[in-house]
């Protein structure tokens, strides 16, 4: 079956850049689908960061915007975010996420909590 | 913006009780963009429902989603031990292209 893994870094300094990556098996990107993060600072609710389809069209969340890219590697069959000018505020568990039917996450990779912390 | 509200803030409710819970939009969702997703702690989200009314894949029949325009609802017909958990919808459409609810804890009472 699908399934998502992300990985990178757990501890980003403050105005540093958050790298991570969502490593995608049982399925090839290539084959469609849109891709996506979102991330859950602790305690808090769900926030869409952005998304992207293997052909490398990607929207991201306005809020964000100025300071996120997201890419994909069909060679490697993965797709990465970029955060710039991190902030304790960006302190918060990343997922990776399926766009499904109807546009809804349907599956969901485990999460990884990055701190960002001089 | 759309943004979602969802309520109660927590709902505590006994195992074999019916919960209901709101969201209601800002500005009117298209039918086929309104989901539904379980959080338990320290899992990711478990997506329920989409299209505002269908169950997703292993999704037990007792879960429902019902709504248009500005007002959905998720209504579980009889909890179980195992629905205790935070539950978000979530929206797709005009920019931001994709927003959340706040969430709803539903706990025992």
């Amino acid at each position: 079956q699908v399934q998502l893994q992300e990985s990178g870094p757990g501890l980003v300094k403050p105005s540093e850049t958050l790298s991570l990556t969502c490593a995608v098996s049982g399925y090839s990107i290539s084959s469609g689908y849109y891709w996506g993060w979102i991330r859950q600072p602790p305690g808090k609710g769900l926030e869409w960061i952005g998304s992207i389809y293997h052909s490398g069209s990607t929207y991201y969340n306005p809020s964000l915007k100025s300071r996120v890219t997201i890419s994909v590697d069909t060679s490697k069959n993965q797709f990465s975010l970029k955060l710039s000018s991190v902030t304790a505020a960006d302190t918060a568990v990343y997922y990776c996420a399926r766009v499904g039917l109807k546009n809804a996450f349907d599956i969901w990779g485990q999460g990884t909590m990055v701190t960002v912390s001089s | 913006e759309i943004v979602l509200t969802q309520s109660p803030g927590t709902l505590s409710l006994s195992p074999g009780e019916r919960a209901t819970l709101s969201c209601r939009a800002s500005q009117s969702v298209s039918s086929s963009y309104l989901a539904w997703y379980q959080q338990k702690p320290g899992q990711a989200p478990r997506l329920l429902i989409y299209g505002a009314s269908s169950r997703a894949t292993g999704i037990p029949d007792r879960f429902s989603g019902s709504g248009s325009g500005t007002d959905f609802t998720l209504t579980i017909s009889r909890l179980e031990p195992e629905d205790f958990a935070v539950y978000y919808c979530q929206q797709y459409g005009s920019s931001p292209r994709v927003t959340f609810g706040q969430g709803t804890k539903l706990e025992i009472k």
